[in-house]
């Protein structure tokens, strides 16, 4: 199994409040993703980066922000939680190539009450 | 409009039963992704494939590129099977289908 690691797994928190989600992996790939996962939708893209301090916007971007400040870390800040915001987030890595393997965390339930 | 589509959304079937779940997709791609994801867990590949047909255990599948369409099949099947089954697409992106929910009753 990669080495990919999210936290925290499970998230409450109230409207308007910042929450920050971490990422962590240990297999050194270029490419981390965060997606967003929710009912009768597929995992939708919301930012994703291709190396330390490169990052680009995906699909439903609005209302976040990331960083990636190591290879091995890559982090999604909610600015301002709102209830849309409430959903399962997953982080993935792969590293570019003939043989793209996408490799993904755990998820991370969050609830924005 | 989504770029890959799956069928059926929902499929249950007796233990042994040989299923069948189907993915279209609209874009060019390099590669195609069979993703399984068990109720409250995280998201595994079980295969990558870009031309003809791979198997892993009771599980095939295929892909037909000039119909830009994907099949994974799986035989004898066991309630353990039950999860979603994602169909994913690399192009540009990624692309994901809003996947399959199997059950496969005892």
């Amino acid at each position: 199994d990669a080495g990919i690691t999210q936290s925290p797994r499970h998230k409450v928190t109230e409207t308007g409040t910042p929450v920050t989600l971490r990422c962590h992996q240990t297999e050194n790939h270029r490419y981390m993703y965060w997606y967003r996962q929710d009912p009768g939708h597929g995992l939708r893209l919301i930012h994703y980066s291709y190396g330390v301090k490169d990052t680009d916007k995906g699909e439903v971007s609005d209302g976040y922000s990331v960083s990636r400040s190591k290879t091995e870390d890559f982090l999604l800040t909610l600015e301002s939680a709102t209830s849309s915001q409430t959903s399962v987030y997953f982080c993935a890595i792969s590293e570019a190539g003939l043989n793209e393997k996408l490799f993904f965390g755990s998820g991370t339930q969050l609830s924005v009450l | 409009k989504n770029e890959v589509e799956q069928s059926p959304q929902n499929l249950t079937a007796q233990e042994g039963e040989f299923i069948t779940i189907n993915c279209s997709y609209s874009v060019g791609i390099s590669a195609l992704h069979w993703l399984q994801q068990h109720p409250g867990g995280g998201i595994v590949s079980l295969f990558m494939l870009s031309s003809g047909k791979k198997k892993h255990g009771r599980l095939i599948a295929t892909i037909n590129i000039q119909e830009k369409h994907s099949s994974l099949h799986i035989t004898a099947s066991h309630p353990r099977d039950s999860a979603v089954y994602i169909c994913a697409v690399k192009g540009n992106q990624f692309y994901f289908g809003t996947g399959t929910s199997l059950t496969v009753i005892p």
